[in-house]
C-alpha cells in the first residue's frame, strides 16, 4: 500500500510561490521524507529530503509538520521548467516494518505552470 | 562520472521473444531498482537489490527476473515478452541509508507487439 498521499495536480503561475502537499499519516520515527521530480520524457531527479527539520536547498525548502504527518515542497518561484511531476516517498532502511528497498513511487502532483 | 547507465533506450520486441534491459552504475552503490511507468502513471516498483547476490521482489515483479553478480550491474529479463510489458522502465541505484538520494537513469521505452 502507498504510505503518502498526494493530489494528482496542481496548477501555479509563473515566478509565483507553489506549495505540493503530502500526506503520510502512517510514517514512523525512522522514515525520511524524500521529494523527486521527473520533467517531461526524462527520469525522476532528486529535489529535496528531511527528517524533522525544515530543509532548504538550491532547489526547493521542504516544511515537516510538527508531528511528520504531513509535509510541502514549496518553490519559491516557479518557472516554466518547474512543470513536472513531483513525488513524495518515505525511506527508511533501518526501522522496524520500514520500507528497506522497497520504495513507492505512487503517481505524484502533476504541475503545471502557466506564464 | 557517468552515473546510472541503461541500454538500450528503445527496444521493440515480439510478443515471446525474450531479452535483458542493462543497467550499470559507477557509484559504488549498494541499492539498486528497476521501476516500469505507464502512460500518465507513476512509477511501479518491479525488483530490487540491497548488494549483490541479494535481490528481492517489488509491486509487479510477475514476467521479469533480475540478478545481481556485481555491485555496478543489475540487469532485468524478459524471459517471454507480453504486449502488457509495454513501458518506459528505469533504473535507480543509491547508497544503502534512509538519508540516501536515488539517482536514476534515463529510461528504456520498450514496445511488444
Amino acid at each position: 500500500d502507498a504510505k503518502t498521499t498526494q493530489p494528482n495536480s496542481m496548477e501555479s503561475n509563473e515566478e509565483e510561490p507553489v506549495h505540493l502537499p503530502c500526506n503520510h499519516s502512517t510514517i514512523s520515527g525512522t522514515d525520511y521524507i524524500h521529494w523527486y521530480r521527473q520533467l517531461p520524457s526524462q527520469g525522476p531527479e532528486y529535489v529535496i529530503h528531511g527528517l524533522t527539520s525544515n530543509v532548504n536547498n538550491r532547489m526547493a525548502s521542504l516544511a515537516i509538520a510538527e508531528d511528520r504527518k504531513s509535509s510541502t515542497l514549496i518553490l519559491h518561484r516557479a518557472t516554466l521548467r518547474d512543470a513536472a511531476v513531483y513525488y513524495c516517498i518515505l525511506r527508511d532502511v533501518e526501522g522496524y516494518g520500514g520500507s528497506q528497498g522497497n520504495l513507492i513511487f505512487g503517481k505524484g502532483t502533476k504541475l503545471s505552470v502557466k506564464p | 562520472n557517468a552515473g546510472v547507465t541503461q541500454t538500450p533506450k528503445f527496444q521493440v520486441l515480439k510478443t515471446g521473444q525474450s531479452m535483458t534491459l542493462q543497467c550499470a552504475q559507477d557509484m559504488n552503490h549498494e541499492y539498486m531498482s528497476w521501476y516500469r511507468q505507464d502512460p500518465g502513471m507513476g512509477l511501479r516498483l518491479i525488483h530490487y537489490s540491497v548488494g549483490a547476490g541479494i535481490t528481492d521482489q517489488g509491486e509487479v515483479p510477475n514476467g521479469y527476473n533480475v540478478s545481481r553478480s556485481t555491485t555496478e550491474d543489475f540487469p532485468l529479463r524478459l524471459l517471454s515478452a507480453a504486449p502488457s510489458q509495454t513501458s518506459v522502465y528505469f533504473c535507480a541505484s543509491s547508497y544503502w541509508g534512509s538519508d540516501e538520494k536515488l539517482f536514476f537513469g534515463s529510461g528504456t521505452q520498450l514496445s511488444v507487439l
